[in-house]
């Protein structure tokens, strides 16, 4: 069984602050990671994907990935109350169709 | 057109009807998903579509009845639900083949009470 673990929060950042939102896998052979925004009652928003260790800078945003640690993170900068919302981490299986499996998800606050 | 379009938004329906949620797209994708998403829980894989040949079925209870006429197309049949079954159903597509541009494409959902 895959899975995806993420602290489910939440995770309470004031505004102008750095967030730091965390993911654990468990298969080792994934190659695909991303993180998705949620806002209450809307759909997933894909913000970020990662596939090589290191980190991945998109504005705000920044992906990390440690492929030995099976961890993967998203830290966001100059955090504003529009980031409050649920992180969703997804690990994509590429040998079953290609599936995503979401971890729990993290809900952030960004407090003014 | 980058966008996955889901109708209705919103659908009520007793446990007697039988109704269909629609899924379409226009980007070339030629794979396609149907999520399950019940509050405050993440999404939960139910079908996957390649090539619009059904190549995953978690497992769904088939008083779900998933259909895909075309590459453009994806529909999910309802018939008999329960209340429990109550959630919001998310479509999704993505590209086939290497790995970008990816991830997901999501719709916006429809939000399904079952009454």
């Amino acid at each position: 069984q895959k899975e995806v673990e993420q602290n489910s929060g939440p995770l309470s950042v004031p505004e102008g602050a750095i967030a730091s939102l965390n993911c654990t896998y468990s298969d080792r052979g994934s190659q695909s990671f991303f993180w998705y925004r949620q806002y209450s009652g809307k759909s997933p928003e894909l913000i970020m994907s990662i596939y090589s260790n290191g980190d991945k800078e998109d504005g705000r945003f920044t992906a990390q990935l440690n492929k030995a640690s099976q961890y993967v993170s998203l830290l966001i900068r100059d955090s504003q109350p529009s980031d409050s919302a649920t992180y969703l981490c997804a690990v994509r299986d590429n040998n079953a169709g290609n599936m995503l499996t979401f971890g729990g998800g993290t809900r952030l606050m960004v407090k003014p | 057109d980058t966008e996955v379009t889901q109708t209705p938004k919103h659908l009520v329906m007793g446990m007697t009807n039988k109704k269909s949620l629609k899924c379409e797209q226009h980007m070339g994708h030629r794979a396609m998903y149907w999520y399950k998403q019940k509050a405050k829980k993440p999404p939960e894989l139910m079908f996957v579509y390649s090539y619009e040949k059904l190549s995953i079925n978690e497992s769904v209870p088939s008083r779900f009845s998933p259909e895909c006429p075309n590459s453009s197309l994806l529909n999910l049949h309802l018939h008999a639900l329960q209340p429990e079954d109550s959630a919001l159903y998310l479509c999704a597509s993505r590209i086939t083949g290497g790995r970008g541009p990816d991830g997901y494409t999501f719709g916006s959902g429809t939000r399904l009470t079952v009454v």
